[in-house]
């Protein structure tokens, strides 16, 4: 399977710990976003990666997310001090900036949290 | 915000009727791609739709956008049972490489 691929699928964990999400590109595509999405509504953009460098993060992540993509392969998402408003599904996209490129993006399964 | 809204926000129809959702957003926009998301599931790109393309084709796929009107609307003809899911519009704004996603259309094709 060539998609975008995240782990772990669902996760659930007490208000004030810590979790981390991964997220695998597709290969060969150097773009990587993160959204979130919570219940009846559509996704909204936290941040995105070209290569490693994290060009953009919105107003939504806050001090206690934070991203990373060190080799410009995968990324990981860490949620520190998770509060109940942070339960929501996590979702990962990848895009290509090549010449055929149409800012399509792909996305991955996702991985829902839960924050009892 | 960017985030365009879906209208109407639920449909329920027959299998092999047409089904149409509408989008609308706010700013100028470089292209609008419209996906499919399973109950639980991520989403699936379906069609996308430049700023300058006024209508596109994709099997039982019909997109058009008038950017004059900040519009946009899918067409799914001759629906089927596995058509059921939200359907999601979403541009990508003038010198901006997110998304902004509208609210949704949940569809369901009744067999």
């Amino acid at each position: 399977d060539t998609g975008v691929s995240q782990n772990p699928r669902h996760k659930i964990t007490k208000r004030g710990q810590n979790v981390t999400f991964r997220c695998d590109p597709i290969s060969e595509h150097n773009r990587l976003y993160w959204y979130r999405q919570t219940l009846g509504q559509g996704p909204e953009f936290l941040t995105y990666f070209q290569n490693e460098a994290q060009l953009e993060k919105s107003r939504l992540l806050s001090d206690r997310f934070s991203a990373e993509r060190p080799k410009g392969s995968f990324s990981t998402l860490e949620i520190q001090r998770t509060e109940q408003g942070d339960s929501a599904m996590y979702l990962c996209a990848s895009s290509s900036t090549g010449t055929r490129s149409r800012n399509e993006q792909f996305f991955g399964p996702g991985t829902r949290l839960t924050v009892l | 915000s960017q985030q365009g809204e879906e209208d109407p926000q639920a449909l329920s129809i027959q299998e092999g009727e047409n089904a149409t959702m509408n989008c609308s957003y706010k700013t100028s926009i470089n292209n609008l791609q419209w996906y499919r998301q399973n109950s639980g599931r991520g989403l699936v790109h379906l069609i996308l739709i430049r700023s300058n393309e006024r209508e596109k084709h994709s099997g039982r796929l019909r997109v058009t956008l008038d950017t004059s009107k900040k519009s946009s609307s899918l067409l799914i003809t001759a629906s089927r049972a596995a058509d059921t899911a939200s359907y999601f519009c979403a541009t990508v704004i003038t010198g901006a490489n997110n998304l902004f996603f509208g609210t949704g259309t949940r569809l369901t094709v009744i067999p």
